[in-house]
């Protein structure tokens, strides 16, 4: 009964390749999102959806792409992947936004490119 | 400068030990959360707090609206309390973005 899921956990691919990180939640939130985690711990949001609607869309290259085909789940595709998009990649979800209600996140998904 | 600056970095501890680690921003803020980062990567959101002070088993956040900042206090400290711990802030707005402190890495020694 995982509550924020996200596959795989870990990924190790080489440049160049497009490579997909999935994220799915069973708490009925309406909001999701993704954040990058490097390699100093600092924790950065990159994409927020807000039933199935991109609400954030910080400075991230357009080689990510995410996709939401319904409000349970948040997809992350990567383009000709780059060694500096090496990080831990997590999903999260929260009900109407972050303001009034505690976020809930995934594992993380470890990406290595090589 | 970044928004959010949390202090200590580091900091070490020995059990039973009371802990605080303090966050304070710079932009004005509709909420504050404290989040948990295990060793293993999971990360856990403490609490959320938009003013006053909360209290969940032995940790204890505060938020001092007027002065931007915010304490994580844990009483009674326990090697298991050995994480990161994140300051991250909503400054309001339809966005839904957080902003996050740096996170202070807390280390207790048995």
């Amino acid at each position: 009964d995982t509550a924020v899921s996200q596959t795989p956990k870990y990924l190790v691919t080489q440049m160049g390749n497009d490579k997909s990180i999935k994220c799915e939640q069973n708490l009925g939130h309406d909001t999701m999102y993704w954040y990058k985690q490097d390699s100093k711990k600092f924790l950065k949001i990159m994409f927020s959806y807000n039933n199935k609607e991109l609400i954030i869309n910080e400075t991230v290259p357009n080689r990510f792409s995410p996709k939401s085909p319904d409000k349970a789940h948040l997809n992350l595709h990567i383009n000709s992947l780059e060694l500096g998009d090496s990080a831990v990649y997590f999903c999260a979800s929260s009900q109407a936004g972050s303001y009034n209600s505690p976020l809930h996140f995934g594992n993380g998904t470890r990406l290595t490119v090589t | 400068k970044n928004e959010v600056e949390q202090s200590p970095q580091n900091l070490t501890a020995q059990e039973g030990e009371f802990i605080t680690i303090n966050c304070s921003y710079s932009v004005g803020i509709s909420a504050l959360h404290w989040l948990q980062q295990h060793p293993g990567g999971g990360i856990v959101s403490l609490f959320m707090l938009s003013s006053g002070k909360k209290k969940h088993g032995r940790l204890i956040a505060t938020i001092n609206i007027q002065e931007k900042h915010s304490s994580l206090h844990i009483t009674a400290s326990h090697p298991r309390d050995s994480a990161v711990y994140i300051c991250a802030v909503y400054s309001g707005g339809s966005n839904y973005k957080l902003t996050f402190g740096k996170g202070t890495l807390l280390t207790v020694n048995p």
